[in-house]
């Protein structure tokens, strides 16, 4: 069975600290990869996905993740944080054609705690 | 923007009783979906819906049931609330197929005790 592994379940980090959220999926066939993110009461909102075309994918509020075919990571970045990205990150993944197509596989999520 | 509501933000329910989640989007969406989210593992999909009254099963269904009767709106229904389906209930809706942005609702958060 296909799957999405978030490697840590909380992240704290300083305020103004680079950030790296890990995301690695199981697939031997193309992906489509995506990062959401839920903000404290709120529903999920992408950050940005990766289709095709360039391995670097930039996002909203200056987040960015590179596509790693042969680790099969979408590790998320960001190079300084500020205490409104506190909130919980989900990586998520769909595999292959018809009505599978519709089903984002999802991590577990990574809880990124800002420290000031 | 695209909007997605979901009839209630909390909820509590006896157990064996019958509940009725609603959820409505207001973009002329094809896809409709219902997740539960539990800390630690993520989001799961119960059922979705690729058009009006079309369904499939997601990964968990068993004790849900769903129904789309028209476009903008997609219901899930518990139809003997247990304590295990504690939880908090998200709603989706996208336009497309895979490559596609799901927008999600705010959620709601039921207690059955």
């Amino acid at each position: 069975a296909q799957s999405v592994t978030q490697l840590d379940s909380q992240v704290p980090v300083f305020e103004e600290a680079p950030v790296e959220l890990r995301c690695n999926y199981s697939s031997s066939v193309s992906v489509y990869l995506f990062w959401y993110v839920q903000y404290p009461n709120q529903g999920l909102q992408l950050l940005l996905k990766y289709l095709s075309g360039s391995t670097l994918v930039k996002g909203i509020n200056g987040f960015e993740a590179e596509f790693n075919k042969s680790q099969t990571s979408f590790h998320l970045r960001k190079p300084s944080v500020h205490i409104s990205d506190t909130a919980e990150y989900f990586c998520a993944v769909t595999i292959g054609p018809g009505l599978s197509n519709y089903q984002l596989i999802w991590g577990a999520g990574t809880k990124l705690i800002i420290k000031p | 923007d695209v909007k997605v509501t979901q009839s209630s933000r909390y909820l509590v329910k006896r157990t064996g009783e019958k509940v009725f989640l609603e959820c409505v989007q207001d973009m002329d969406h094809e896809n409709m979906f219902w997740y539960r989210q539990d800390p630690g593992l993520g989001l799961r999909l119960i059922y979705f819906s690729y058009d009006v009254k079309m369904k499939e099963k997601g990964d968990i269904p068993e004790g849900y049931s769903v129904s789309r009767e028209k476009k903008e709106r997609f219901s899930l229904i518990l139809e003997s609330a247990s304590t295990n389906q504690t939880s908090m209930y998200l709603c989706a809706s996208s336009l497309g197929g895979g490559t596609d942005e799901q927008y999600f609702g705010p959620g709601t958060r039921l207690t059955v005790t």
